[in-house]
């Protein structure tokens, strides 16, 4: 079945540590997406791609980098630059391009927690 | 950053209830509004896509609408079910904006 693969489900982290998460789609979607969750708020943008190669940052994106060297994979690392780690981070994709206001497709999330 | 929000922040009803709750979202350079049903241990699902001002949109028991002068939609589900527990988020894309998501719904149907 074609979907959205997070890894690890859950993470831990010591400080200081940089930690990458990882989103696999076999969706031939062109753009995926970073969201964080903290309680009480809506999903907050931290990267997105719209194609290969290509990333931009979104509303959150100091701490976090991305890469996105093939089209199915969007790995997004947690550096210790990141002062508040702790969170549920969901990935997305979807056909993007002109269909830019496509629903979007998500994985099950990795909840990172610091030590 | 556009905000988006939702109320009730959480609702709780008795099986067999009809419930309602609303999306506000800013109205100027309005593109999209999305409704995602979020279930406990599992991945939010898209329910609606909605661009046009009036549009309606219905899925079996659930359905909305969007007004996007004033800038609300509402999810309104028609006798719920234990199965409709779940997080409802919505999502606004404004151009030369992203994806701003609401804080959800959380919806409990007592049986």
């Amino acid at each position: 079945d074609g979907g959205i693969t997070q890894s690890p489900k859950y993470l831990f982290r010591k400080e200081g540590q940089n930690v990458t998460l990882s989103c696999e789609q076999n969706l031939n979607h062109d753009a995926m997406y970073w969201y964080r969750q903290d309680p009480g708020q809506g999903l907050r943008l931290i990267y997105y791609s719209q194609i290969v190669n290509d990333f931009q940052k979104g509303d959150i994106a100091e701490g976090y980098s991305v890469s996105r060297e093939k089209k199915e994979s969007f790995p997004l690392t947690v550096t210790s630059a990141q002062k508040n780690p702790t969170a549920f981070y969901l990935c997305a994709s979807s056909p993007g391009g002109s269909s830019i206001g496509q629903p979007q497709h998500f994985g099950d999330g990795t909840r990172l927690s610091i030590l | 950053i556009l905000n988006v929000e939702q109320s009730p922040q959480s609702l709780h009803v008795q099986e067999g209830d009809s419930t309602n709750f609303t999306c506000s979202f800013p109205s100027s350079n309005f593109y999209a509004l999305h409704w995602y049903r979020w279930e406990t241990a599992k991945s939010p699902e898209a329910l609606f896509v909605m661009t046009l001002n009036g549009d309606e949109k219905k899925k079996g028991r659930i359905s909305a609408t969007l007004n996007t002068k004033e800038g609300y939609s509402y999810l309104y589900i028609k006798g719920s079910q234990p199965e409709d527990s779940a997080t409802y988020l919505c999502a606004s894309l404004n151009y030369g904006q992203n994806f701003v998501f609401g804080p959800g719904t959380r919806l409990s149907v007592l049986p």
